[in-house]
């Protein structure tokens, strides 16, 4: 069965460069989120998505922005990284209702250098 | 704030015997609850959920309980397979929440010793 595919796998960046993770849900789910994980850490929310509009907001920095397109893939921007920001980023997919669970992808390893 | 908390960072349990993860609340509005397991370098896996209408859900050797008294819940593996290893992370969703936002546990680290 198709799952959540993250892109890229791996992305190393320098402090202030910009960096873009790409989210393409489990085909007919129309609701994306945004998780971030550090080391050590439980995963944090950071925004979601329902029908190409955005459904709520967590600890994103104002740095961060997020869209969800047409076919319903998701991009996660991210400006002026610091050496914080290394995480893992996972995007999880779920049917609009939300007694459904959400489905993660294997996550981006995101390491600002 | 850590509205969901798992307070066992870790657990060690023989192959063959039960496992039991808890994992407690303290937002009233939470009314629909899951659990994720984790391999390191992957993205959190489904395993189970439980609505606040239940207390008690079974999926084969995976069971959750529900106490919405306590706000706690946890999560019984029996019998437990050196395959369960992995980190167990216990979410959940508020009632107003329509996006179904997830908010996640510490996660406990289950290691099933053969």
């Amino acid at each position: 069965a198709a799952g959540v595919i993250q892109s890229p796998r791996h992305l190393i960046k320098e402090k202030r460069e910009t960096a873009t993770l790409k989210c393409y849900p489990i085909p007919r789910h129309d609701t994306v989120y945004w998780y971030q994980q550090g080391p050590g850490q439980d995963p944090q929310f950071l925004i979601s998505f329902y029908e190409k509009m955005q459904s709520d907001k967590g600890s994103i920095p104002d740095r961060f922005s997020a869209q969800q397109f047409s076919d319903y893939h998701s991009e996660l921007n991210m400006s002026s990284l610091e050496l914080g920001d290394s995480a893992l980023y996972f995007c999880a997919s779920s049917l609009g209702d939300r007694r459904t669970e959400a489905f993660f992808g294997q996550g981006t390893r995101l390491t600002v250098v | 704030d850590q509205q969901v908390k798992q307070n066992s960072p870790s657990l060690s349990v023989q192959e063959g015997r039960i496992s039991i993860l808890n994992c407690d609340y303290t937002n009233s509005m939470f009314d629909y609850f899951l659990w994720y397991k984790k391999y390191p370098a992957e993205g959190p896996t489904f395993l189970i959920s439980i609505s606040s209408i239940k207390d008690k859900n079974e999926d084969g050797r995976f069971t959750v309980f529900l106490n919405k008294s306590a706000k706690h819940l946890s999560l019984h593996i029996v019998p437990s397979q050196p395959g369960d290893s992995a980190v167990y992370f216990c979410a959940a969703s508020p009632i107003y929440n329509q996006g179904g936002k997830l908010i996640f546990g510490q996660g406990t680290e289950l290691s099933v010793k053969p």
